[in-house]
């Protein structure tokens, strides 16, 4: 059974960068797409972006100037990096597997909490 | 805003049967699959229905995806108390290449 696992500060000051990493188990990072999707307190689910193994991406063009996802293969884990947060940027952050054909997001992180204060 | 319109909250008594729409337009659901996802409270969101009306392995079928147009819904039958939840649903999006969400439909059990 595939898990996703996220991690990294809970707590990031304004104008910092956010960083967190993703580590899958029970299955190999390749041959899929992940994604990084988020939603703050009170609003819905919002896509951030996604990356395929080999390293392509596609970002959400409201935040694609400050946004950054990678992968490592040999550790099997993705990583998202947000720079210049705002308080706007506080929400729960999940990860997730985005399998093609036809499209969808299998399987999903427990989600972590960022919260964009001084 | 979001780009598909979900009513803010659902909700019924045990056993019976309630539905939640999500309408988008022709970029959108009109173009490509719907997707549902459940989120219970303080859980990961859930896949419950793909491809408009697949479900995933593990899925009861009460639950029940369908499309027409530039609408989708899903319908939940025999309702019990674990369905309370929020259902989002998800389509894929030409213009942005990725994902768009519904704002979330809140249903409430009785």
């Amino acid at each position: 059974q595939v898990q996703l696992q996220e991690s990294g500060p809970g707590l990031v000051k304004p104008s910092e960068t956010l960083s967190l990493t993703c580590t899958v188990s029970g299955g190999s990072i390749n041959s899929y797409s992940w994604s990084w999707i988020r939603q703050a307190p009170g609003k819905g689910l919002e896509w951030i972006g996604y990356i395929y193994y080999t390293g392509s991406t596609n970002y959400n063009p409201s935040l694609n100037s400050r946004v950054t996802i990678s992968v490592e293969t040999s550790k099997n884990q993705l990583s998202l990096n947000l720079n210049s947060v705002t308080a706007a940027d506080t929400a729960v952050y999940y990860c997730a597997r985005l399998t093609r054909g036809p499209w969808r997001y299998d399987y999903w992180g427990q989600g972590t909490l960022v919260t964009v204060s001084s | 805003q979001p780009v598909l319109t979900q009513p803010p909250s659902a909700s019924g008594t045990p056993g019976q049967r309630v539905s939640i729409s999500c309408s988008g337009s022709s970029s959108n659901i009109g173009s490509y699959t719907v997707n549902w996802y459940q989120r219970l409270p303080e859980t990961a969101p859930k896949l419950l229905v793909y491809d408009d009306y697949q479900r995933p392995s593990g899925v009861p079928d009460r639950f029940s995806g369908s499309k027409s147009g530039t609408s989708a819904s899903l319908a939940i039958s025999g309702l019990q108390s674990e369905d309370e939840a929020d259902y989002y649903c998800a389509v894929w999006d030409d213009g942005l290449n990725g994902p768009v969400f519904g704002g979330g439909t809140k249903l409430t059990v009785l």
